[in-house]
């Protein structure tokens, strides 16, 4: 149980265009998820929090306009990266908490991740 | 904000070794985790142990949140422990969830 996917996990696209990740929660009900962003060698960096339902928080220097989340269902979470551009380039990687089976309500479960690169 | 650090920074370690490694954080938590990042990204589920002691096979944890640590122990290394070990946090009523620094352990045969 506490399965999250993630799709693409991988995606290459031009400087300038719109890019869509998708997380979802496949066997638990997910009342909240994480965005997080990863540059190599480093630690994960939290973007935004969504409950389901309700508008992103979105944490300090993260652009609410150019990172669109959106958290329709209380198994789907999308993250839209409006004109991309090269440093936006990262592992953008999203997490679902909820009554997962024989979990806590609060335990957090991963997707595998999506790696963006911007030309 | 709350700061979480993890130590050492890096490690490596002959196969069949144990190890010790600890996250500090500098205010009371009410959650705790801790993951391992394989060498594809994708990150791992150890424990939930925002207090007490846990095991997990070669695997245990303890945390005393009343000193701000916690500590997680690698007993019998094999090669396939590495990776990037991560502790994060959870403080007061927010939802904001910090990661800690990491700690990149690399197991030799």
């Amino acid at each position: 149980g506490a399965v999250v996917s993630q799709h693409p996990s991988w995606v290459i696209c031009k400087s300038g265009t719109s890019v869509k990740i998708e997380c979802r929660s496949l066997d638990f009900q997910a009342t909240t998820m994480f965005w997080y962003r990863q540059f190599p060698k480093q630690s994960l960096m939290l973007m935004a929090t969504s409950n389901e339902g309700s508008k992103a928080t979105y944490e300090q220097g993260v652009e609410k306009d150019k990172f669109l989340i959106n958290h329709a269902s209380l198994t789907l979470s999308t993250l839209t990266v409006t004109s991309a551009h090269p440093e936006d380039s990262s592992f953008y990687i999203c997490s679902a908490s909820g009554a997962a089976s024989g979990g806590y309500t609060d335990t957090q479960y991963f997707g595998p991740g999506t790696r963006l690169t911007v030309l | 904000g709350i700061q979480v650090e993890q130590s050492p920074p890096d490690l490596i370690l002959q196969e069949g070794a144990n190890s010790t490694l600890r996250c500090n954080f500098s205010d009371s938590v009410n959650n705790l985790q801790w993951f391992h990042q394989n060498p594809w990204g994708q990150l791992i589920n150890l424990f939930y142990i925002p207090s007490g002691t846990k095991q997990n096979g070669r695997l245990s944890a303890t945390t005393v949140a009343t000193e701000r640590y916690s500590l997680l122990y690698i007993s019998s290394s094999q090669t396939t422990d590495s990776g990037v070990y991560f502790c994060a946090v959870r403080a007061g009523g927010y939802q904001k969830v910090t990661f800690g620094t990491g700690t990149k352990l690399q197991v030799i045969p």
